[in-house]
């Protein structure tokens, strides 16, 4: 099946830092992945949607400065929370379409939980 | 804009009872995705609903799609403690033009032994 990984999967740092998260599709191609992020409790909010060459779609309310998208090609996605803060602690996690589905399923990454402190 | 919901969002139910989790969305899509979350953990993919009337079963579960009704249910038969867990509806917005998903507010779910 259709594998995702993400790395790493938990990440402690000091505010102000920046901290960069992965998300590979290890078995099939992706020209599309999304990021999501999800507070203790909470559903799953989309941040963003990756583009394979081309700009990221952020969502509204998500700032494209601190979120910084980078899809360089087909396997590969990076989020880099820069300059982050305690209130930028959650868990975030990936998504990739599978450019060769036979729909729009998308598989899922294990998450990636950030502690600002 | 799309709007996914889910009810009821906290459901502690006895072991050996059957239950129903609803959700419901407000614009056209054919494309629905059921979730479970254990705590601390990402998503497990249990149903992919693409067709009005679509129905799927795995074991004590059982997810229905009517899209003319913009609804889906997630029935649960003869709970068990394993079953415990955070479950998710998610809608592809590709009715809307897009392909992004759309999370409802998920149903926690506690099996009493």
């Amino acid at each position: 099946g259709a594998v995702v990984s993400q790395h790493p999967s938990r990440v402690i740092c000091k505010s102000g830092t920046s901290v960069k998260i992965e998300c590979r599709s290890l078995d099939f191609q992706a020209t599309t992945m999304f990021w999501y992020r999800q507070f203790p409790k909470q559903s799953l909010m989309l941040m963003a949607t990756s583009n394979e060459g081309s700009k990221a779609t952020y969502e509204q309310g998500v700032e494209k400065d601190k979120f910084l998208i980078n899809h360089a090609s087909l396997t590969l996605s990076t989020l880099t929370v820069t300059s982050a803060h305690p209130e930028d602690s959650s868990f975030y996690i990936c998504s990739a379409r599978d450019d060769g589905g036979l729909d729009e399923t998308q598989y899922f990454g294990p998450g990636t939980r950030l502690l600002v402190l | 804009e799309l709007k996914v919901e889910q009810n009821p969002l906290f459901l502690s139910m006895q072991e050996g009872k059957n239950y129903t989790i609803y959700c419901n969305y407000s614009t056209t899509s054919d494309r629905l995705y059921w979730y479970r979350q254990d705590p601390g953990k990402s998503l497990e993919s249990l149903f992919v609903l693409l067709s009005n009337g679509a129905v799927k079963q795995e074991g004590r579960l059982m997810a229905s799609l009517d899209t003319k009704a913009r609804l889906s249910t997630l029935h649960i038969t003869a709970a068990v403690h394993d079953l415990s867990a955070t479950y998710f509806c998610a809608v592809d917005g590709v009715g809307s033009g897009t392909y992004k998903y759309i999370f409802g507010t998920g149903t926690r779910l506690k099996v009493l032994a």
